[in-house]
């Protein structure tokens, strides 16, 4: 089973800043959080990703709490191509097994005009 | 900008027909996977794949399902006998090594009829 909770839905008016919550509390040392979003049914597409400190790229920021018990992705200025399901993983690093990618429901956001 | 290809988008198939789907990964990336989507329900980890071997697979990949590596450059998903409860999308991913994030492919809809 899926080790994040996430809200089912969330709404967000374009051009706003759109936060997505992660619960993750049962979170290991050597686990990352991921993010991921699947745009209607397409292939999930990779966003960002972090170990504890904050992360920022092209697509999104990423903030993790410092007990490492919940996170936020935050999309800075959202499009309407940005309404997607936004999916939340915690997965363990390094080589070895464990490297599968276990999914939740996510959080079905829409950015509305 | 590299991307993982998956043929063919969709593939209609009767129960008991064997299907073989096909990936072409990024070509540098070293680990490949399958995940499928039933219609409406989670992303579901099926197989992971490494130095032309099977390093992870879930209750879902029995004795019906193989992957394959047949040349430098596809990743096959072999399904001998398909039922109806094989219908859903299938992904395939690859990334660079596993700590990395995984690429997904568009996906390839099976249905069973």
């Amino acid at each position: 089973d899926a080790k994040t909770t996430q809200p089912p839905s969330m709404d967000c008016a374009e051009g706003r800043a759109a936060n997505l919550p992660c619960n993750h509390s049962t979170i290991s040392g050597n686990e990352y959080v991921y993010w991921y979003r699947q745009i209607h049914s397409q292939g999930p597409q990779y966003i960002i990703h972090g170990l504890k400190n904050n992360e920022t790229n092209e697509m999104a920021s990423l903030i993790i709490t410092e007990d490492r018990k919940s996170s936020t992705l935050i999309l800075p200025h959202a499009t309407l191509r940005d309404t997607a399901v936004y999916y939340c993983i915690v997965r363990v690093a390094g080589v070895g097994n464990n490297r599968k990618l276990i999914w939740g429901l996510g959080t079905s956001l829409a950015v509305n005009p | 900008e590299p991307e993982v290809t998956q043929t063919p988008s969709h593939q209609v198939t009767q129960m008991g027909q064997e299907v073989i789907l096909r990936c072409v990964p990024i070509s540098n990336h070293l680990y490949f996977y399958w995940y499928r989507q039933i219609l409406g329900q989670k992303v579901e980890f099926l197989v992971s794949f490494y130095n032309n071997e099977i390093s992870e697979k879930s209750e879902i990949f029995d004795d019906q399902f193989s992957v394959e590596r047949p040349d430098g450059s596809n990743f096959t998903l072999k399904i001998r006998s398909t039922k109806l409860e094989d219908s859903a999308m299938y992904f395939c991913a690859s990334s660079e090594w596993t700590a990395n994030e995984q690429f997904f492919g568009p996906g390839t809809r099976l249905t069973v009829l």
